[in-house]
């Protein structure tokens, strides 16, 4: 029963390049969570998407940053243009339901390294 | 808004001593539910215990326990009989109904 797949585990780009994270939640979830962890720093929470659905985004940047999750296949999390601000890891995590009991299984995420 | 604190950037506590890391929390709703998590130097994510906000006894798991005191609105985890494997990051999280928010985080280190 395989965890949450996030991939790639390693992403180095150029500034201006698009960078797409995917993440494969546990078999049977339907919620997915996004997060992103500056150096140091703790987990800021991104958007947070059910399939074909986008829930809450209020911790997504305005511009340049994208996120889906569609009836079939993985979440995907898409920056454009990337700065070296974006450097980064992103964590995805998922959960069966929306309910506040229900623990999250994370990924191991992406590290993001802009150039 | 929801908000979580973690008002200690780093601890250090003796091998084989319990150390406490704090956590305070804001939220309106009545159903929610707190969370401890580990990350080592590896980076990966490890969940470590949970507490329901109508659970009326503290949570226990191995040597975690969070004392939860809901009137105060805290959940402060406790380590029992530190291990150097311990050393690490630790984030508390609460999660309602609509999304799961962390703290900033504390960082432990385990003396020999």
């Amino acid at each position: 029963n395989a965890g949450v797949m996030q991939n790639p585990r390693h992403l180095v780009r150029r500034r201006g390049q698009e960078a797409r994270l995917r993440c494969s939640p546990m078999k049977g979830h339907s919620h997915v969570y996004w997060y992103r962890q500056l150096p140091e720093e703790g987990l800021k929470f991104m958007v947070y998407l059910q399939k074909e659905n986008i829930i809450d985004e209020s911790g997504m940047p305005k511009e340049r940053f994208s996120a889906e999750f569609p009836k079939e296949g993985p979440s995907i999390l898409r920056i454009q243009q990337v700065v070296r601000g974006d450097s980064a890891a992103y964590f995805c995590a998922s959960s069966s339901n929306r309910v506040a009991t229900g623990e999250l299984f994370f990924g191991e995420g992406s590290r993001l390294t802009v150039l | 808004a929801q908000k979580i604190t973690q008002t200690q950037p780093g601890m250090f506590v003796q091998e084989k001593e319990a150390v406490t890391l704090d956590c305070t929390y804001d939220t309106s709703d009545q159903s929610y539910g707190l969370f401890w998590y580990k990350q080592p130097s590896s980076g990966e994510m490890i969940f470590l215990i949970y507490q329901g906000s109508y659970d009326e006894q503290n949570a226990t798991e191995g040597r975690y326990s969070l004392n939860f005191q809901k009137a105060r609105k805290s959940a402060n985890l406790v380590i029992s009989a530190s291990q150097l494997g311990d050393s690490a990051m630790y984030f508390c999280a609460m999660r309602d109904n609509n999304d799961m928010r962390f703290g900033a985080g504390t960082r432990l280190t385990v003396k020999p």
